[in-house]
């Protein structure tokens, strides 16, 4: 059960912000919300993760709303190379990750 | 930079026969970890292990075995090869626990004919 719900397809284009959307309303409250992506061709690639604060770091923002029911993970400034499937994982920090489906996001020259 | 590294991308294998897939990781982690990534499906942990000799279960251990003999080295069994083990298999390490410290491997994808 991956306690996560995301779109399966999303479109940006290049140069805009890429927002990908999670709901994860059966969220506990030790529980953390993680982003993982994975090109094509390549094994998952980690992202950024947060509890209830925002986050930001050198690839990406990540905006949980106040209840911690839905988050956002926000690339800024997308580019063809952030073509990819995108996962949304919600876990304690010391359990193990479970994959769902995720986004597959395609970058749009 | 971590490296992770597995034996093969691409693997063809026959029903029954016996498949050793290899993951090595050159940072010296703890803990090292076997998936399986099905379309669908996500990725499922099938085995992991957090020291030498050492291993645990994962959600779907059944038709594989793992090996720890070395720190670097995880390997994973298919001890007799079945066409419902054909999937796309990535290895992870990670030194801390902790999702955000997992290192994937490239992935290697095993056909079984």
């Amino acid at each position: 059960d991956a306690k996560t719900t995301q779109p399966p397809s999303m479109d940006c284009a290049e140069g805009r912000a890429a927002n990908l959307p999670c709901n994860h309303s059966t969220i506990s409250g030790n529980e953390y919300v993680y982003w993982y992506r994975q090109i094509h061709s390549q094994g998952p690639q980690y992202i950024i993760h947060g509890l209830k604060n925002n986050e930001t770091n050198e690839m990406a923002s990540l905006i949980i709303t106040e209840d911690r029911k839905s988050s956002t993970l926000i690339l800024p400034h997308a580019t063809l190379r952030d073509t990819a499937v995108y996962y949304c994982i919600v876990t304690l920090r010391d359990d193990k990750i479970i994959f769902g489906k995720g986004t597959r996001l395609h970058i749009l020259p | 930079d971590v490296k992770v590294t597995q034996s093969s991308r691409y693997l063809v294998k026959r029903t029954g026969e016996k498949v050793f897939l290899e993951c090595v990781q050159d940072m010296d982690h703890e803990n090292m970890f076997w998936y399986r990534q099905d379309p669908g499906l996500g990725l499922r942990l099938i085995y992991f292990s957090y020291d030498v000799k050492m291993k645990e279960k994962g959600d779907i251990p059944e038709g594989y075995s793992v090996s720890r003999e070395k720190k670097e080295r995880f390997s994973l069994i298919l001890e007799s090869a079945s066409t419902n083990q054909t999937s796309m298999y990535l290895c992870a390490s990670s030194f801390l626990w902790g999702p955000e410290t997992q290192y994937f491997g490239p992935g290697t994808r095993l056909l079984v004919l």
